[in-house]
């Protein structure tokens, strides 16, 4: 089972557009990433939420974490085509005490802008 | 300049064929692990370790080993590599920091290998 559901799969909007991506657990996020990767290369750091309520912006893009910690979106405003490719968010969801240092990943939602 | 790194980038190789995926790290982390990228199933994770000579298995461990010797590097072995094999492989570190009670951690990604056993 997918510990973290992320949606939609794909998403192909035109520039200027604004878009959502959404991230959801049926368990207690604590700590909650946004990555983004171009096709076949690394992944880049975006944004990390950990508490209820959290919202961080960077750029044109904002990242909110519900308020229950087991949803997060990830929201970009006005897209370009420097926007473009796979948005994956990760999550740590062991318990306190339990297991360090693994984090769980949605599938990833393949991003086109066109212009 | 901070960073992990991987070699090699691209591997072409044959069924049962032993083959090693360095990985290296020069910020210190304590936490490292490997993971596997394939369309449709997402990042899943193989093995990670919390600490030299300490390693645990992730989702996906069969066919696959890992050593911890020194903190900054982590490689994954496939003693025998199979088709099934073949994908995007990813090391990562990360440090663990403290908010309020509770440690949380940035992992930061190598560039990538991509493995394809024929």
């Amino acid at each position: 089972s997918q510990e973290l559901e992320q949606s939609p799969q794909s998403l192909i909007v035109q520039e200027g557009k604004n878009l959502t991506i959404n991230c959801t657990s049926s368990k207690t996020l604590y700590g909650l990433y946004w990555y983004k990767q171009k096709y076949g290369e690394g992944l880049i750091f975006l944004m990390m939420l950990q508490k209820g309520g959290e919202e961080k912006s960077h750029e044109k893009i904002t990242a909110k974490l519900d308020e229950k910690k087991q949803q997060s979106s990830l929201h970009i405003t006005a897209s370009q085509p420097s926007h473009a490719g796979i948005y994956l968010c990760g999550a740590d969801m062991s318990s306190r005490g339990s297991t360090l240092g693994r984090l769980y990943f949605g599938r990833g939602t393949q991003l086109t802008v066109w212009p | 300049e901070a960073q992990v790194t991987q070699n090699p980038r691209y591997l072409i190789t044959v069924t049962g064929k032993k083959l090693t995926v360095t990985c290296s790290q020069n910020m210190n982390h304590e936490y490292m692990s490997w993971y596997r990228q394939d369309p449709g199933l997402g990042l899943r994770q193989i093995y990670y370790s919390m600490n030299v000579e300490v390693t645990d298995k992730g989702d996906v461990p069969e066919g696959y080993k890992v050593s911890r010797k020194e903190k900054r590097n982590f490689p994954l072995i496939l003693e025998s590599p199979s088709p099934n094999q073949t994908s995007l492989y990813f090391c990562a570190s990360s440090f663990r920091f403290f908010q309020g009670d509770r440690g949380t951690y940035e992992q930061y990604f190598g560039p990538g290998t991509r493995l394809t056993v024929t």
